[in-house]
This record gives C-alpha cells, sequence and structure tokens, in this order.
C-alpha cells in the first residue's frame, strides 16, 4: 500500500514567491520521521528538512519550513522566496518506528521556478 | 567529509549479462541502503543492511538481485541475466544512526542501461 502521496505531479512558481508542496502520509506507528529531499536534474538526493512525529513545533531550515499537521498526516514543505535553483524534484519520504528500518518515498512533484 | 561513492556511474549492458554495481557509504556510517529510480519516479526501495547483514530484502523484484556487505562497508549489488526492464538509475544511501530521526545520505546513482 502506497504509504506516501504527493498529489501535485508539477507545480510552477514566480520567482521569489512562496510554494507549498503538498505530501500525505499512512502509518499506524505513533513513532516516525517525514523527510523532504530535492533532487535537481543532475540526479543527486539532497536531503532539505526533517520532521519528528513526536515535535511540537514545524521544522524550519532556512527558507524551507515543514507544515506538519498530524491529525491530517500531513506535511507539506513550504519554500520562501523561490529562486531558479530552486527548480528540481522534490521528494517526501517517511521512516517508521523507533529501529533503522527503511525509508519510503512518494512519487515526486517537480518545481519550476518562473523568472 | 567524503559522501557516498558509487561506482561506475554509468554501465551499459547487453540483455542476459551479469553487472555488478559498487556503494561505498560514509564512514561511520553502520546502515546502508538500495533503492532504484525509474525517469519520472520516487526511489523504489530494494534492500537494507545493518553491519553485514540484510535486514530488509523484502524490495528485491525476485531472485535476480542479491546484495551483499561483507565487512560492513563497502556493498555490491549484483543482477544476473540482466533484461531490459532493469535499466534504471540506482542509488546508494547510508545512515549514521538508527531511529526514524536519521536522514539517508545518497551517492549520485549508477544508471544501468540494458540493451
Amino acid at each position: 500500500a502506497q504509504k506516501i502521496t504527493q498529489t501535485q505531479p508539477g507545480m510552477f512558481v514566480q520567482e521569489k514567491e512562496a510554494v507549498t508542496l503538498d505530501c500525505t502520509y499512512d502509518t499506524s506507528d505513533p513513532s516516525y520521521g517525514l523527510f523532504w529531499y530535492k533532487q535537481p536534474s543532475s540526479g543527486e538526493m539532497i536531503f532539505l528538512i526533517y520532521q519528528g512525529s513526536y515535535d511540537q513545533q514545524n521544522a524550519t531550515e532556512g527558507r524551507y519550513s515543514l507544515n506538519f499537521q498530524k491529525a491530517r498526516k500531513s506535511a507539506n514543505l513550504v519554500i520562501s522566496a523561490s529562486q531558479l535553483g530552486d527548480s528540481a524534484m522534490y521528494f517526501c519520504a517517511m521512516r517508521e518506528g523507533d529501529l533503522n528500518n527503511d525509508m519510503r518515498f512518494g512519487a515526486g512533484t517537480r518545481l519550476t521556478v518562473k523568472p | 567529509g567524503a559522501g557516498v561513492s558509487q561506482t561506475p556511474s554509468n554501465k551499459v549492458t547487453e540483455k542476459g549479462k551479469y553487472v555488478e554495481l559498487r556503494c561505498d557509504p560514509i564512514s561511520g556510517h553502520t546502515a546502508l541502503y538500495w533503492y532504484r529510480q525509474s525517469l519520472g519516479q520516487g526511489p523504489e526501495f530494494l534492500i537494507y543492511f545493518q553491519g553485514t547483514g540484510a535486514a530488509d530484502d523484502s524490495g528485491l523484484p525476485n531472485d535476480r538481485f542479491f546484495a551483499v556487505r561483507p565487512e560492513g562497508s563497502v556493498s555490491t549489488l549484483k543482477i544476473q541475466r540482466t533484461e531490459r526492464g532493469d535499466s534504471a538509475v540506482y542509488l546508494c544511501a547510508s545512515s549514521l544512526s538508527t531511529g526514524s530521526n536519521s536522514p539517508l545520505h545518497f551517492g549520485n546513482g549508477t544508471r544501468l542501461t540494458v540493451t
């Protein structure tokens, strides 16, 4: 069963504006971690931000923030002040449990920043 | 410090041949993961190692795929009797610690093309 859902295959944003990339997840484990990765056209997977299921506050890392709504099981990525270099694929991912389990990824959203 | 290293970066092989893909994780990272990524899709989990043993190989598509990590560091993904459908980018990742809060750090991948 698909555990990570990204419903936006593609998104466009104007340079300097903010954009939200959606992610919903499904788990019955009370302990889990949510991650966002960026994959530019060069192919490397770049870790952006992490949110733990027990974290009381939304995670932030520079221009990236995570809008974590636990009851809705959503973990949307917000990118503020978009830059041309933000154009890439973005993947939401989850790790379940307190042991070192594998990480499962969504299908991704392709973000294009327009000048 | 050095990141995750994958060799070769590109591999072209004929249908039916055997291939080996190598991954050298970040020093000190005990967990190592293999993923497969087809064009326009998210990474698909194959197998992960905790130390020398395969902790979860549920993602391996069939018995033509096998992976080893004999000394708990470098890993090799082996594909026998390759098929055109095996063409994809094979990603390796490692993580420092156990727990759902530990991000994966990815290599640049090996692009496998089966002709």
